[in-house]
C-alpha cells in the first residue's frame, strides 16, 4: 500500500541551525502539508503546497520557514534557524485532487533543537 | 476560535466495552476526519465523514456527525487492548466561494486506554 515517507525519523540540532526534513508524498496526489505537533499538544497546520506553490501558510509558518519541491518526488521542509521552540514531530501528509478525500500522514520526524 | 475540540481528554477502559469519543467544532465544515496516533508515532487515517453525511460504518468504527450541533462523535465498539491510542478529529472548513487547500484543523485529542 502506497505510503509517505518522512526522513530522518528522528533529528537533533543545535539552536541556529538549518535543517532540512525530508518527505516523500504518495506518487499520484497533488496537494501537500506540513503539520507539527509540540510535544503533548495538538497538531497544528503549517503550510499547504499545491501546483509548485504554497497555497496556505499559517502564522507559525514565518519566514525562518520554507518548502520545496525540488525534483516532482520529494517536498521539503526547511528551517534556516531553528530556535528551541520549533522542536516538534513534524509530520508530512498528501492527498489526491478530489475534494473531500482523506490526508494520508507520514510517519513523523521528530526534530530535538538543542 | 478552535476547530475540532474531543472530549473526554482522557478515556479507560476494559477490554470488550464501547469507547465513545466527541469532538465539536466551530465554523462549517467540507468534511471531519477522524486519525489515530499510537505514542509519539504517525497519524493514521481512521474515517472521513462528509459535511452532507450523518453516520458511517467502517469496521468496529462508527462515526456521527451532527452539523446543526456542529458536532461528531466515533464510537468503537468492542474495544481491544490494541486499539489503546489517541484519536483526532480533525476539521476541514469549508471555504464557500473559494478554493479549499484541504487544511485540516486538529482537536487536543482523547487518549484512549483499553485495558486487557
Amino acid at each position: 500500500e502506497p505510503e509517505v515517507t518522512q526522513t530522518p525519523s528522528h533529528q537533533v540540532t543545535q539552536m541556529g541551525q538549518e535543517v532540512i526534513l525530508r518527505c516523500v508524498p504518495i506518487s499520484n496526489h497533488l496537494y501537500f502539508y506540513w503539520y507539527r505537533q509540540i510535544l503533548g499538544q495538538k497538531v497544528e497546520f503549517l503550510v499547504s503546497f499545491y501546483n509548485n506553490e504554497i497555497s496556505e501558510k499559517s502564522e507559525i509558518f514565518d519566514d525562518q520557514f520554507s518548502v520545496e519541491r525540488p525534483d516532482g518526488s520529494n517536498f521539503t521542509l526547511k528551517i534556516r534557524s531553528t530556535k528551541l521552540e520549533d522542536s516538534a514531530m513534524y509530520f508530512c501528509a498528501s492527498r489526491v485532487r478530489q475534494a473531500n478525500t482523506e490526508a494520508f500522514f507520514g510517519q513523523g520526524t521528530r526534530l530535538t533543537v538543542v | 476560535s478552535q476547530q475540532g475540540e474531543e472530549d473526554p481528554q482522557a478515556l479507560s477502559i476494559q477490554e470488550g466495552e464501547n469507547a465513545t469519543m466527541n469532538c465539536s467544532y466551530k465554523t462549517s465544515i467540507n468534511n471531519l476526519q477522524w486519525y489515530r496516533q499510537n505514542s509519539g508515532r504517525g497519524l493514521v487515517h481512521l474515517i472521513l465523514i462528509r459535511s452532507n453525511e450523518r453516520e458511517k460504518h467502517s469496521g468496529r468504527l462508527r462515526v456521527t456527525l451532527d452539523t446543526s450541533k456542529k458536532s461528531s462523535s466515533l464510537l468503537i465498539t468492542a474495544s481491544r487492548a490494541a486499539d489503546t491510542a489517541s484519536y483526532f478529529c480533525a476539521a476541514r472548513r469549508s471555504n464557500a466561494g473559494g478554493t479549499s487547500y484541504g487544511k485540516l484543523t486538529f482537536g487536543q485529542g482523547t487518549i484512549l486506554t483499553v485495558h486487557p
